[in-house]
């Protein structure tokens, strides 16, 4: 089935440092969607993106749809300790008939 | 709104025994999905519906049945249970007719011995 690469696996990073993450894609998708998930809980919907070239904030988080339409990019600013966790990226293709494709996720990890 | 729920959170079964695990949302949204996470790999979807009586399988469906009567409930059924089937299973919903901007549940974390 269709695969999305996510990059990195884990990320260690300072407070106050500034992250960035990526997903790719073989395949062209329509939509791409960036989750954050706690120990315990289901993902939370953090950025959501339709069109190619978007670029959408949430707070610190800044997301952009790649002009290729093959990725997609999340940035978080000025990281602080809530920030850690799972980040996924999930994208649907015009082949996906209603099924996101998911990503394996990075997991961020904040030093003391 | 109490949003997406699912019970139970735990669960343990012996391999053959079958079990519903239940997923409620009070948002009135039409579209509806289970999916199981395993260790280190993304959310895989099992099946998926549009609307009440509406279902269709997803990447794993093998081994789950769902139903869908109302626009609130979409049950997944295990028929006889694996030990391939321990995993973290989540429901979810959104407002959109596909998996737009999906709202999660917590999760049912359940263990096939």
């Amino acid at each position: 089935g269709q695969q999305l690469n996510q990059s990195p696996q884990s990320m260690f990073i300072q407070e106050g440092e500034d992250v960035s993450m990526n997903c790719t894609s073989s395949s062209i998708f329509n939509t791409w969607l960036w989750y954050k998930q706690d120990p315990g809980e289901g993902p939370v919907l953090l950025i959501a993106l339709y069109k190619a070239g978007e670029l959408t904030s949430n707070g610190r988080l800044t997301a952009q749809f790649g002009i290729t339409r093959k990725d997609s990019f999340l940035n978080i600013s000025a990281s602080i300790p809530s920030d850690v966790g799972i980040y996924f990226c999930a994208g649907l293709s015009m082949d996906s008939n209603y099924q996101l494709i998911w990503g394996a996720g990075t997991k961020l990890i904040i030093k003391p | 709104n109490a949003g997406v729920t699912q019970t139970p959170k735990f669960q343990v079964l012996k391999t053959g025994q079958s079990m519903t695990l239940q997923c409620a949302q009070d948002m009135n949204h039409e579209y509806m999905s289970w999916y199981r996470q395993d260790p280190g790999m993304g959310l895989r979807l099992i099946h998926y519906s549009v609307g009440a009586g509406i279902t269709d399988q997803g990447e794993v469906p093998n081994g789950y049945n769902v139903s869908r009567s109302t626009t609130e409930d979409f049950p997944l059924r295990l028929l006889s249970a694996a030990p391939s089937q321990t995993s973290v299973y989540f429901c979810a919903s959104s407002a959109y007719l596909g998996p737009y901007e999906q709202y999660f549940g917590p999760g049912t974390r359940l263990t096939v011995t």
